[in-house]
């Protein structure tokens, strides 16, 4: 297993498009979580799975967010007619449940550019 | 409301000496802290954590010590190599948070040769 894979790693796209984002994480990780992190800021809570069920939501993830884990597998982030604001590195972690923050698993990002 | 603060954006340090990266939190159901360190075009890692039973952890050259009463903990690096440049955060749970992290936005420690 070579840890959680994020595609694209980068994105650049027009102010109103729609775009999609891919997770995979660890095989046996049955957490998945969504962060987004701004420039000289940490990273925020989007969103969480457990297996295929989408847990918990932040106020952040506004309508044009959606996020799927369909199989409890891999996860996808969609972002709906994108704004400027919405340029960030967004980040995908896993975990299993139960081994507190010390068992996340960070992929590398998708930095995403609204122009 | 930024929970999490570390309010030092950046730190440079000398090959060899302490590198000490704080952290002041306001929420009292925080009660697990952790530590992650990031290199430029990666994810974050995980590097050292600290319950709120415990004062103090060491692993290695790294050590957390958390002071509950002033809310705030710190993360001493002893000592320091020019490796451990990289921007570090603090990050902290409540024990039922189904593991959701709340990250302070970031120190960027220098270590020079």
């Amino acid at each position: 297993d070579t840890g959680v894979s994020q595609n694209p790693r980068h994105k650049i796209t027009k102010r109103g498009q729609n775009v999609t984002f891919r997770c995979d994480p660890i095989s046996e990780h049955n957490r998945l979580y969504w962060y987004r992190q701004t420039l000289g800021q940490g990273p925020e809570f989007l969103t969480y799975f457990q297996n295929e069920a989408q847990l918990e939501k932040s106020r952040l993830l506004s309508d044009r967010f959606s996020a799927e884990r369909p199989k409890g597998s891999f996860s996808t982030l969609e972002i709906q007619r994108t704004e400027q604001g919405d340029s960030a590195m967004y980040l995908c972690a896993s975990s299993v449940s139960g081994t507190g923050g010390s068992g996340y698993t960070f992929g590398s990002g998708t930095r995403l550019t609204v122009v | 409301d930024q929970q999490v603060k570390q309010n030092s954006p950046s730190l440079s340090v000398q090959e060899g000496r302490i590198s000490i990266l704080n952290c002041d939190y306001t929420n009292s159901m925080f009660d697990y802290f952790l530590w992650y360190k990031k290199y430029p075009a990666e994810g974050p890692t995980f590097l050292i954590s600290i319950s709120s039973i415990k004062d103090k952890n060491e692993d290695g050259r790294f050590t957390v010590f958390l002071n509950k009463s002033a809310k705030h903990l710190s993360l001493h690096i002893v000592p320091s190599q020019p490796g451990d440049s990289a921007v570090y955060f603090c990050a902290a749970k409540p024990q039922a948070a189904g593991n959701k992290l709340t990250f302070g936005g970031g120190t960027r420690v220098l270590v020079k040769p």
